[in-house]
């Protein structure tokens, strides 16, 4: 089976810009979390999706969307982009929840500048 | 609200060495722990995990121990290699409450 893929694997991108990643689960797993990683702060849950629904949310403000489609493939948005939302964005599936065993993509390493 | 705590931050360990990584959890609903490692420009990858109904699990050189009175946990990795090094996660997962959390993460250095 194939690992989770996520897209791009690197992005430079100017402040007040916006950015959409992609994030393809194992096949047959219908849970996508995302996640923000960053030296200082580590790793921080932004949102779980689940059958094309949100489920879930951690602490973010309202720039920080996403979203999943029928296939269970992801996308995750950030509006206006800010200097301290340089961090490496990890993509995880599991079979039906971020209660599970999650299984990472390589994540997209985004800077801004 | 971290409800998972991971010592220590980082270790230099000598090639051979043991390295023993320990992680202390609040949340009594918990009842799954995996551990993920991390090498640079890569996304956590799953270790190993236990259970709370066993003490001990092992998998190769890598063993968890796990106290549930204590609400602790930890890794040992035995005869430690330089292709050792990376960042090692400790997680618990309650699968009742769809809840997981991270502990903060320890840079392990295997020195040859």
């Amino acid at each position: 089976k194939a690992g989770v893929t996520q897209t791009p694997r690197y992005l430079i991108k100017t402040r007040g810009q916006q950015v959409t990643l992609s994030c393809s689960p194992i096949s047959g797993h219908r849970s996508v979390s995302w996640y923000q990683q960053t030296p200082g702060q580590g790793l921080q849950f932004l949102f779980e999706y689940f059958s094309e629904t949100q489920r879930n949310k951690g602490n973010f403000p309202g720039r920080f969307s996403g979203r999943q489609f029928s296939n269970s493939r992801s996308e995750m948005n950030v509006s206006t982009l800010e200097l301290g939302d340089s961090a490496l964005y990890l993509c995880a599936s599991s079979l039906e929840g971020a209660g599970e065993t999650q299984y990472f993509g390589p994540g997209t390493r985004l800077l801004v500048l | 609200q971290q409800q998972v705590k991971q010592s220590p931050q980082s270790l230099i360990v000598q090639k051979g060495g043991i390295s023993i990584i320990n992680c202390a959890y609040e949340n009594t609903a918990f009842d799954y722990f995996p551990w993920y490692q991390q090498f640079p420009g890569k996304g956590p990858a799953l270790l190993i995990a236990i259970r709370p109904d066993v003490s001990e699990k092992k998998e190769g050189r890598f063993t968890i121990s796990f106290n549930k009175s204590a609400k602790q946990f930890s890794l040992h990795i035995m005869d430690s290699q330089p292709g050792d090094s990376a960042t090692y996660f400790c997680a618990a997962i309650a699968y009742n409450n769809n809840d997981m959390r991270f502990g903060a993460g320890t840079r392990l250095t295997v020195k040859p």
